[in-house]
């Protein structure tokens, strides 16, 4: 593994069922975080993490939640999906959250919600 | 509310132009910028980051200039390729903020 990896690429899910993306990074980042890119919208942020066993939220948390428990993986999960959460979900990681330091981000999974 | 604001929205040049992409932003107190650039189906790339105390940085084609006081930043992008259609990101982070602002983007297309 080198840098952040994200799986699925890509999914097809069915409203109200139960979803997990996952992210992996090898950099022993200490933070990391997720964000849905939407046209028009920019990239916004899920969740956060600053350090293993911390979560925050960020601008559009609800319907989301996640855990970090241990440096490199940082999981997404739609507990019931609905047809908004169609987007582009993006993980990205960092040497330190409060620094400005940059981001390094994952290749995205695209996730579709019938 | 922290605030950034990117122009043009979109943006059609030819290929061999210079353009220039706009950032004004209202993150208090100033940490750093940064700009990214994310080519399509990717995720985004840190091209340049500019602090209180720098003006201008260039990385290649790319020059980022920022000027503090009226909080406002420019990527400048000389003799413009293909490869340079993308979408470039202005990101500012503040002063112990965990989060940084992310701007919408500029969508750059270069036609040959």
């Amino acid at each position: 593994i080198a840098g952040i990896t994200q799986a699925p690429t890509s999914q097809i899910l069915a409203a109200g069922r139960r979803m997990t993306l996952r992210c992996t990074q090898d950099m022993r980042h200490n933070a990391m975080y997720w964000y849905r890119q939407d046209l028009g919208l920019g990239l916004r942020l899920i969740h956060y993490s600053n350090t293993a066993g911390t979560t925050g939220k960020g601008e559009v948390p609800d319907g989301y939640s996640v855990s970090r428990a241990n440096t490199d993986d940082f999981p997404l999960t739609l507990a019931s999906a609905v047809p908004s959460q169609t987007s582009v979900y993006f993980c990205a990681s960092s040497d330190s959250g409060g620094r400005g330091d940059e981001q390094f981000f994952g290749p995205g999974t695209r996730l579709t919600v019938l | 509310k922290n605030q950034v604001e990117q122009s043009p929205q979109s943006l059609i040049i030819l290929e061999g132009k210079n353009c220039t992409l706009q950032c004004n932003y209202t993150v208090s107190p100033f940490s750093n910028l940064r700009w990214y650039k994310q080519d399509t189906g990717r995720g985004p790339v840190s091209l340049t980051i500019m602090t209180f105390s720098e003006n201008t940085k260039s990385n290649g084609r790319y020059t980022a200039t920022l000027d503090a006081d009226t909080k406002q930043s420019s990527l400048h992008i000389t003799a413009s390729q293909l490869s340079d259609s993308a979408s470039y990101i202005c990101v500012v982070s503040g002063v112990g903020s965990y989060i940084p602002t992310f701007g919408r983007g500029t969508s750059l297309i270069v036609h040959p």
